[in-house]
């Protein structure tokens, strides 16, 4: 089945710099990828997402790229604030037609 | 539009015990999707109904089960109640289940 691998962990960066989380997929099937955040004690939300017949998507200073071949997507966030702390999750959906998510991504920035 | 409501929003139970957990989508959406987060594991993919029928499962055990009814509104159950089950359990709607889904505030459930 659909294995999604997430990195890093934890990620740190200060206030205006850029952050890029990373997400590799197994299912060469997989035609759907979403990206939510999750802020403490709230449910996550979409924030951006993309599918298999497009390699890049942007959406103000969010930024989803997508590698077919390598079966990888990034998302990038420029000119970081500090409300773009939270738990970033990136998810691929399969043949399998399940959405599978990455382990997650806690992002802080410091101002 | 109303978004995902689910209840209860938290839950104590004691070891043994069953609980269900209900969620109503929003409005239109046929496909409900329930999933459980925990600290160490993120977020797992139970199942998924779609027009009252289960049309994806996960790698849990038979004690998860779930319903869909006519109106969309699905409830989880699980049974025989064990302590690695303490979880946040979300549930998210969509259209079609293809497309972006929508998360309720989750079912805190602890087992003590």
């Amino acid at each position: 089945g659909e294995n999604v691998e997430q990195h890093p962990s934890t990620l740190s960066v200060q206030e205006g710099d850029s952050a890029v989380i990373k997400c590799t997929y197994s299912d060469s099937a997989s035609n759907y990828f979403p990206w939510y955040k999750q802020e403490l004690g709230k449910r996550p939300q979409l924030i951006i997402d993309i599918r298999s017949n497009v390699g890049e998507k942007k959406d103000q200073r969010i930024a989803v790229t997508l590698n077919k071949t390598a079966k990888h997507f990034s998302l990038h966030i420029t000119e970081t604030q500090p409300e773009d702390s939270a738990v970033y999750f990136c998810a691929a959906k399969g043949g399998a037609q399940k959405l599978v998510f990455g382990q997650g991504t806690r992002l802080t920035i410091n101002p | 539009k109303a978004g995902v409501t689910q209840t209860p929003r938290y839950l104590i139970k004691t070891r043994g015990q069953q609980v269900t957990l209900s969620c109503s989508p929003i409005s239109g959406h046929r496909s409900v999707s329930w999933y459980q987060q925990t600290p160490g594991q993120g977020l797992q993919f139970l199942f998924e109904y779609f027009s009252e029928t289960q049309r994806n499962k996960g790698n849990f055990p038979g004690r998860f089960s779930g319903r869909q009814f006519s109106n969309s509104r699905s409830e989880m159950n699980v049974s025989t109640l064990e302590l690695g089950d303490s979880a946040l359990y979300l549930c998210a709607s969509s259209l079609a289940g293809w497309d972006e889904q929508f998360f309720g505030p989750g079912t805190r459930l602890t087992v003590l």
